[in-house]
């Protein structure tokens, strides 16, 4: 089955504990985004990449990493989480040029 | 910052009744689409609209491309409880690349 798979599903840290969040597809997408919601504001993008070893900024990249080391990988690292990074979190995957999007369950992170 | 305002916020119907919702900017896209999240899950595409003036059906969903290329327009035809979720647009600009920007989101409510 195609699918965007995200883990976990659930996360709750403690400010300034290092995290990962993994993402994977299996449709042999080149393009792979992160997105956080928050009530009111939507999906907001955080990082993109077109393809493999190739990322760029999304509107809210602040406090957050991630590469690409394989086509369908791509992972999200909090390295010092913060409260105001308790959000809903999808990676989402597409073929070309990432418009037809493919999303994750999301991952619900809290952050205290 | 949001570029695209889409409304209403919420919406509470009776079954059988007909929606209509809409996503406006003051920037012109090239693309627009719809997308749909069930509780609980992330968001799946629903329609994707490439022309000004294009009107495109996916069952009861009826969507289109506002000529102007600033608006959207999302319409179901006599709904049905499993209508229940948040409504995004999503658009692309010439300037934005491969990147989506995405509405508020309309949550839709539905009793039978």
């Amino acid at each position: 089955e195609a699918q965007v798979t995200q883990n976990p599903r659930y996360l709750i840290t403690v400010t300034g504990k290092k995290l990962t969040v993994t993402c994977s597809q299996n449709m042999n997408h080149e393009y792979m985004s992160w997105y956080r919601q928050d009530p009111g504001l939507g999906l907001r993008q955080i990082y993109y990449s077109m393809n493999v070893e190739v990322t760029d900024k999304g509107d809210v990249p602040e406090g957050y990493k991630v590469s690409r080391k394989e086509k369908r990988n791509f992972p999200l690292i909090l390295e010092s989480p913060s409260p105001n990074q308790t959000s809903l979190y999808f990676c989402a995957s597409s073929w070309g040029r990432g418009w037809k999007l493919f999303f994750g369950s999301g991952t619900q992170l809290s952050v205290l | 910052g949001q570029q695209l305002n889409q409304s209403p916020q919420s919406m509470f119907i009776q079954e059988g009744e007909d929606v209509s919702m809409n996503c406006t900017s003051s920037s012109i896209f090239n693309t627009w689409l719809w997308y749909k999240q069930d509780p609980g899950e992330g968001p799946v595409l629903l329609i994707a609209l490439y022309k000004a003036g294009e009107l495109t059906s996916n069952g009861r969903l009826t969507a289109q491309f506002g000529i102007t290329r600033k608006d959207s327009f999302l319409n179901i035809s006599a709904s049905i409880p499993s209508d229940v979720g948040i409504y995004f647009c999503a658009g692309q600009r010439e300037a934005s690349g491969s990147r989506l920007t995405f509405g508020e989101g309309t949550q839709l409510t539905v009793n039978p």
